[in-house]
């Protein structure tokens, strides 16, 4: 099975609103890193977590080992907000990022 | 500061011939990555370096992909002979050991 499992794959928000995107993982992740894919292909990267949490501007992530997941909030929503999401865990061996398979985000105005 | 670099942007092949795709990593940063993203999919690793020594190349598929780093800074990946299958962006990415990874703007090859 997938040892890093995305939820929602697809999702589409109204402009200002709020989301949640969740990654749950099957291996003993030490480190979680959350990437944007705009819609022109560009990955960039938005947060690299140990445990905890962290929050830049309208973005807020968290990350428990423990309960093996980790959640992305995005507050009032904004159109450059579009594209795909990707979490990617690090396990314990090694510094190869495990990656989901993304959850798609639209936001319509 | 510069961000990872790569070239080419785009390549059109017909299948049977290669093609090599070139990476400059951020300055400072020793560990360098080489992704395959399948449209609609999320990359997936095929190799990765720590300075010019390879760390993992076991997805890279050994008898057609090869992929150098030898002075431990810039990157080639040569796809000696391409196969349909292999149409997909290549992702370059680099990073201190175990930190965030950078991504370059990626290759886009179709092969027909």
């Amino acid at each position: 099975g997938d040892k890093v499992k995305q939820s929602p794959s697809a999702l589409s928000l109204q402009e200002g609103t709020n989301s949640a995107l969740r990654c749950n993982f099957s291996i003993a992740a030490t480190t979680v890193q959350w990437f944007l894919q705009n819609p022109r292909g560009s990955l960039m990267n938005l947060f690299y977590l140990v445990p905890g949490t962290k929050e830049n501007g309208r973005l807020k992530s968290a990350f428990d080992s423990k309960e093996s997941y980790s959640t992305l909030h995005i507050r009032d929503a904004q159109l450059e907000d579009s594209g795909t999401y990707f979490c990617a865990a690090e396990g314990e061996s090694n510094y190869q990022l495990i990656w989901g398979s993304g959850t798609k985000l639209i936001i319509k105005p | 500061e510069a961000g990872v670099t790569q070239s080419p942007r785009y390549a059109v092949l017909q299948e049977g011939q290669a093609v090599s795709f070139w990476c400059d990593p951020i300055s400072g940063h020793d560990t360098l990555y080489w992704y395959q993203q399948p449209r609609d999919q999320g990359p997936q690793l095929l190799v990765y370096f720590r300075d010019e020594a390879v760390i993992d190349n076991s997805q890279l598929p050994s008898d057609r992909f090869s992929a150098v780093r030898p002075k431990g800074t810039n990157s080639t990946l040569k796809i000696q002979s391409a196969k349909q299958g292999d149409t997909a962006t290549y992702l370059c990415a680099s990073s201190f050991p175990g930190a965030t990874q950078y991504f370059g703007p990626g290759t886009r090859l179709l092969v027909l």
